[in-house]
């Protein structure tokens, strides 16, 4: 079975600083690994995915993700924060193996970028 | 990638009643996913919706509560019977219109029970 754990619930960071928000995942097989984005009442946007290759992705909006297998992490990050960024951030994972369409979502970050 | 239009945005329904909420695409997909996010939690799915087949539900959604048509390639209801203040939720559709796990949503149906 496939399971995501976001860390943190709630990450606060000033703007123009950088940020880290940490997903990792459990699964028995490889696994395809995304993060969308949530702005207050709208629905998901993909910002990245990790399907095979480089395992350093580069999303939309200046976001970027590692996947590391042997810690089994994918975690997002931005050098450089705006107020725009506020938003719920949700890592998900999808079966790799047989390649099943449903994802597994974490239960996200919300980042509050203070002025 | 993919458009999805869903509707309503939102709604406030008694309890006991029954609401259907529609999801349409810009291009033809063969599957469609329908997920809950219930308040302050993250998405869980509850069924897979193939053009010409019965939906395919999860673990702890049954037809009878969730039932589904998938008429054709671009369009797919969902249904939420008899509804209690539980299934106060935001439901949202997904397709991967691009063939390349490019899962794209909906902007979700904020759903209130009474």
């Amino acid at each position: 079975a496939q399971s995501v754990t976001q860390l943190d619930s709630q990450v606060p960071v000033f703007e123009e600083a950088p940020v880290e928000l940490r997903c990792n995942y459990s699964s028995s097989v490889s696994v395809y690994l995304f993060w969308y984005v949530q702005y207050p009442n709208q629905g998901l946007q993909l910002l990245l995915k990790y399907l095979s290759g480089s395992t350093l992705v580069k999303g939309i909006n200046g976001f970027e993700a590692e996947f590391n297998k042997s810690q089994t992490s994918f975690h997002l990050r931005k050098p450089s924060v705006h107020i725009s960024d506020t938003a719920e951030y949700f890592c998900a994972v999808s079966d790799g193996i047989t390649g099943a369409n449903n994802l597994f979502f974490g239960t996200g970050t919300r980042l509050t970028v203070i002025p | 990638s993919a458009v999805i239009s869903q509707k309503p945005s939102r709604d406030i329904c008694q309890r006991g009643t029954s609401l259907t909420i529609q999801c349409q695409v810009d291009s033809q997909v063969t599957m469609m996913f329908w997920y809950r996010q219930q308040p302050g939690q993250s998405l869980t799915l509850i069924a897979t919706a193939n053009q010409g087949s019965e939906a395919t539900y999860e673990s702890g959604f049954v037809i009878d509560k969730f039932p589904i048509s998938r008429p054709n390639l671009t369009f797919s209801t969902l249904t939420v019977s008899n509804m209690s203040p539980e299934d106060s939720s935001i439901y949202l559709c997904s397709v991967d219109g691009t063939g390349n796990y490019g899962y794209t949503f909906g902007s979700g149906t904020r759903l209130t029970v009474v």
